[in-house]
């Protein structure tokens, strides 16, 4: 079975500091990793995916196969990164995954002033 | 262009009643998904639809039915509303079945059921 883990529920960091949200999976194949991000009083949204290898509102992640890990990294936190983070990973070993995502359990995001 | 919108946002149920909530996308998606969100679990997946006439069940199916008799609307049914079914659940949509397929999410409906 895939699973998803992100083991803080909560980090709080102040304004311009760095921020690591930490993100581990388990799964059999070869999996599709994201990053979805629920601002206050909006909907969840795509944030960045493994494959995709980019950087947005500079954030990256780097997929680490051999840690099972897809950790989420900004340099210099702002105020407006201050959300909900859900790790999410899609995957069917040895069939179709259809979109389905697992997720794991989120991170509260808070940034000081 | 409004994606996905979900009816309603609110509703509080009594125990044994039963409601349905509508997901609607204006994207031509084929795949449909409805989630459920709790505190410390986050999303876990109740049905999803990989094209219009079918339906299938995900992680946690059990006390709810869905239909999919359009494309573009995707409903979840609560039979017999329970409190366990207290939840907030998200719709969300995307255009492929590939696994880096990005998914489009509605608002959200919060259900209290007392």
């Amino acid at each position: 079975a895939q699973r998803v883990t992100q083991p803080e529920k909560l980090l709080s960091v102040f304004k311009g500091a760095p921020v690591e949200l930490k993100c581990n999976y388990s799964y059999s194949g070869s999996p599709e990793l994201f990053w979805y991000v629920q601002y206050s009083r909006q909907r969840l949204q795509l944030l960045l995916r493994h494959i995709s290898r980019e950087s947005i509102k500079g954030f990256t992640a780097d997929l680490n196969k051999g840690e099972t890990s897809f950790h989420l990294k900004k340099p210099f936190a702002q105020e407006e990164d201050s959300a909900m983070y859900y790790c999410a990973l899609s995957g069917n070993a040895g069939g179709t995954s259809y979109g389905k995502l697992t997720f794991g359990q989120g991170t509260i995001l808070t940034v000081h002033p | 262009n409004a994606g996905v919108t979900q009816t309603p946002k609110f509703r509080v149920l009594k125990t044994g009643q039963s409601m349905t909530l509508l997901c609607a996308q204006d994207m031509n998606h084929e795949y449909m998904y409805w989630y459920r969100q709790d505190p410390g679990m986050g999303l876990r997946l109740i049905h999803y639809s990989v094209g219009e006439g079918t339906t299938a069940k995900g992680e946690v199916p059990d006390g709810y039915n869905v239909s999919r008799l359009k494309k573009q609307n995707f409903l979840l049914g609560l039979e017999s509303a329970a409190p366990s079914q207290t939840s907030v659940y998200f719709c969300a949509s995307s255009y492929s079945a590939g696994g880096n397929t990005e998914a489009f999410f509605g608002q959200g409906t919060r259900l209290t059921v007392v």
